[in-house]
């Protein structure tokens, strides 16, 4: 099994809201990651978990909140967004931690919309 | 951070061989050459990487200049299932790297 699942495919959202975007992988991979892309943009780095402990926060405001209780699972917590957070949420995972070329598997992403 | 600079859109026949350049003049000597390409409406997926050797794989080859200031991705026979946004990628062993802007492949039947 190869595969990164993210679900929801789509979530639309008040600025209200509370919600939760989850990612999940079963290939044993030790590293997770949240990334965001807005439209015609590259996927920006959010997010890095080794080993289950928060490795790279790049920034990101507190409004996103990520939790990995697991080795398989990784969640994002969404709380009081913005419109301009809109975008496209990728999980991705690799196999060990730090550069040494690790290949990242994607999920497919969910689409984010805040009213 | 070490950055990538690749052209914004580049066209191939079907069936001819892509050279798509990457520029990443800053690059460190412990940061690996990623790339990557994500079609419509996906996630992006694995290509290749190397750190100072060429590389060879099913699906592409990777060139890299000697003193590592750029690379070159091969495709040595684009299909139609070839277009899409391919993205040159540093990582280091910090676990931080950065997507380049990416070029738009268009393959041309």
């Amino acid at each position: 099994d190869t595969e990164v699942t993210q679900t929801p495919k789509h979530l639309v959202m008040g600025m209200t809201n509370k919600k939760s975007l989850k990612c999940e992988q079963h290939m044993g991979h030790r590293a997770m990651y949240w990334y965001k892309q807005k439209a015609k943009k590259p996927p920006e780095l959010m997010f890095v978990y080794s080993y289950e402990k928060l490795s790279i926060n790049e920034s990101v405001p507190s409004r996103f909140s990520p939790e990995c209780p697991n080795s398989s699972l990784l969640n994002l917590h969404l709380h009081a967004l913005q419109p301009e957070d809109s975008a496209l949420y990728l999980c991705a995972s690799s196999q060990g931690v730090a550069g040494r070329g690790r290949e990242q598997f994607f999920g497919p992403g969910t689409r984010l919309t805040v009213l | 951070d070490a950055k990538t600079t690749q052209p914004n859109s580049m066209e191939s026949n079907e069936e001819e061989p892509v050279h798509l350049p990457c520029n990443h003049s800053t690059i460190s000597g412990t940061d690996y050459i990623h790339w990557y390409r994500q079609l419509p409406s996906q996630g992006p997926e694995y290509v290749i990487h190397g750190l100072t050797s060429n590389v060879n794989n099913r699906m592409a080859s990777l060139a890299i200049a000697e003193d590592r200031k750029s690379s070159t991705l091969i495709l040595h026979r684009a299909t139609l299932r070839d277009a899409a946004v391919y993205y040159c990628i540093l990582w280091n062993t910090g676990n931080q790297f950065y997507f380049g802007t990416g070029t738009s492949l268009t393959v041309i039947p």
